[in-house]
């Protein structure tokens, strides 16, 4: 079955600096990718997702990048601010596998002001 | 709209007893749903694909006997954690995916239940 691998599990930075989470996943067949947001006792919250035949989106200060080759895909946000402060969690899904997620294993990112 | 309710949201149950939980998609149809379980600090671990009209499909390692899942409508799904003992403590999170955008991918969640078994 799938494996997805998130790196790192924990990432402070500084307000206004760059934040970049990685996944890697095992099979090849997924073909969906999503990153969810997910704040201490409440639902994880969809932020980006993209697809496999597109290598990079963006959404204002989140970009997602995949790299279908080296089965790895990642998460930027840019111009970080103390709000962004929460657990970021990515996720892979094949339509052969009914679109069930598979997530990985979280990163707790704390922006300082 | 795409919106998912759990109920109840906290609950707090005897060893032993067992306690049912319910996940409703409101303004949408979901032939699909998805149970999860989540331990504090860790990820979503999916335990169940609910599918409604027929028998649940489980994760490797999720005691089917133990955990009851039952589809019975195109908007309610529930899960039964049944005998809970203490480490069945956990927040239970439901998805549905929306049968109406024909799309496998989409799953909207739900607010969790926060399990408490004392």
């Amino acid at each position: 079955g799938e494996n997805v691998e998130q790196h790192p599990s924990t990432l402070s930075v500084q307000e206004g600096d760059s934040a970049v989470i990685k996944c890697t996943y095992s099979d090849s067949a997924s073909n969906y990718f999503p990153w969810y947001k997910q704040e201490l006792g409440k639902r994880p919250q969809l932020i980006i997702d993209i697809r496999s035949n597109v290598g990079e989106k963006k959404d204002q200060r989140i970009a997602v990048t995949l790299n279908k080759t080296a089965k790895h895909f990642s998460l930027h946000i840019t111009e970080t601010q103390p709000e962004d402060s929460a657990v970021y969690f990515c996720a892979a899904a094949s339509y052969n596998q009914g679109g069930k997620l598979i997530f990985g294993q979280g990163t707790e990112l704390s922006v300082k002001p | 709209g795409a919106v998912v309710s759990q109920h109840p949201s906290r609950v707090i149950c005897k060893s032993g007893t067992s306690v049912k939980i319910e996940c409703r998609s409101l303004d949408f149809q979901a032939t699909t749903m998805f149970w999860y379980r989540q331990f504090p600090k860790q990820s979503l671990m999916l335990m169940a694909t609910s599918n409604e009209g027929s028998k649940a499909t489980y994760e490797q390692g999720v005691e089917k006997d133990k955990f009851l899942i039952n589809h019975a409508s195109l908007t309610l799904s529930t899960l039964t954690v049944t005998s809970a003992h203490p480490e069945d403590s956990s927040f239970y999170i439901c998805s549905a995916r929306d049968t109406g955008t024909g799309s496998p991918y989409e799953q909207y969640f739900g607010p969790g239940t926060r399990l408490t078994v004392t």
